[in-house]
């Protein structure tokens, strides 16, 4: 098992440029998902891809959007960035929601 | 309003104490999962609780489902300093395609 890798680590950007962060899944799983954490709180759920369809989505707007590729590996696009989007973004893989997740290390995007 | 409620939200204990952490709900989950995370890191699994009333030990912590599967605690006997971490509930309801984590409970073990 590979785990679950995303990249970059870290990332500074500019209020109102786009920022596309990549994930990695684990071998052999097909679900990948997405979250947003702030400092000192519980990761927010941005959205889920199953087999390259988004079947599930969280609040937040559509400037937030993603990809899931054949392989499995993921994007995170977000447009119009702002500086509440800084943030730590979590991407997780899963062969089923109830097997739970593996998680990436994240990407720490800093927005200024 | 967060649909998963922790509490504490932080605990600062001596070395070999006992506590819990509990995580609870208004609405009815499917299964509900347990993660600790480390500074710099992703959420790591602990455990997957399916059943109501369901209980599962991990060495030193015990893993509760409530009967109704809208609550959930974490007992951790004789905590260690390895055990400092933030913990977290998470799952999802029942015919929501969402999943949600609550907001956590930071453990810190003094040795």
């Amino acid at each position: 098992e590979t785990g679950v890798t995303q990249s970059p680590t870290h990332l500074i950007k500019t209020r109102g440029q786009q920022v596309t962060l990549r994930c990695s899944s684990q071998s052999g799983h097909n679900t990948v998902s997405w979250y947003q954490q702030a400092l000192g709180q519980g990761p927010q759920f941005i959205f889920q891809y199953y087999r390259e369809e988004e079947n599930g989505r969280g609040n937040f707007p559509p400037r937030f959007s993603g990809l899931q590729f054949p392989n499995y590996s993921s994007e995170l696009n977000v447009n119009a960035l702002e500086l509440d989007d800084s943030a730590l973004y979590l991407c997780a893989s899963s062969q089923s929601r109830d097997d739970g997740y593996t998680f990436g290390s994240g990407t720490r995007l800093t927005v200024v | 309003t967060q649909l998963l409620e922790q509490s504490p939200q932080f605990l600062s204990i001596q070395e070999g104490e006992n506590l819990t952490v509990y995580c609870n709900s208004s609405s009815v989950f499917s299964s509900l999962q347990w993660y600790r995370q480390e500074p710099g890191e992703g959420p790591v699994l602990l455990v997957t609780v399916v059943t109501g009333g369901e209980v599962k030990k991990l060495k030193r912590l015990t893993f509760q489902f409530g009967d109704a599967r809208k609550d959930s605690s974490l007992h951790i006997t004789a905590a260690q300093p390895g055990d400092t971490g933030l913990y977290l509930c998470a799952g999802s309801p029942y015919n929501f395609n969402k999943f949600y984590f609550g907001s956590g409970t930071k453990l810190n073990v003094k040795p």
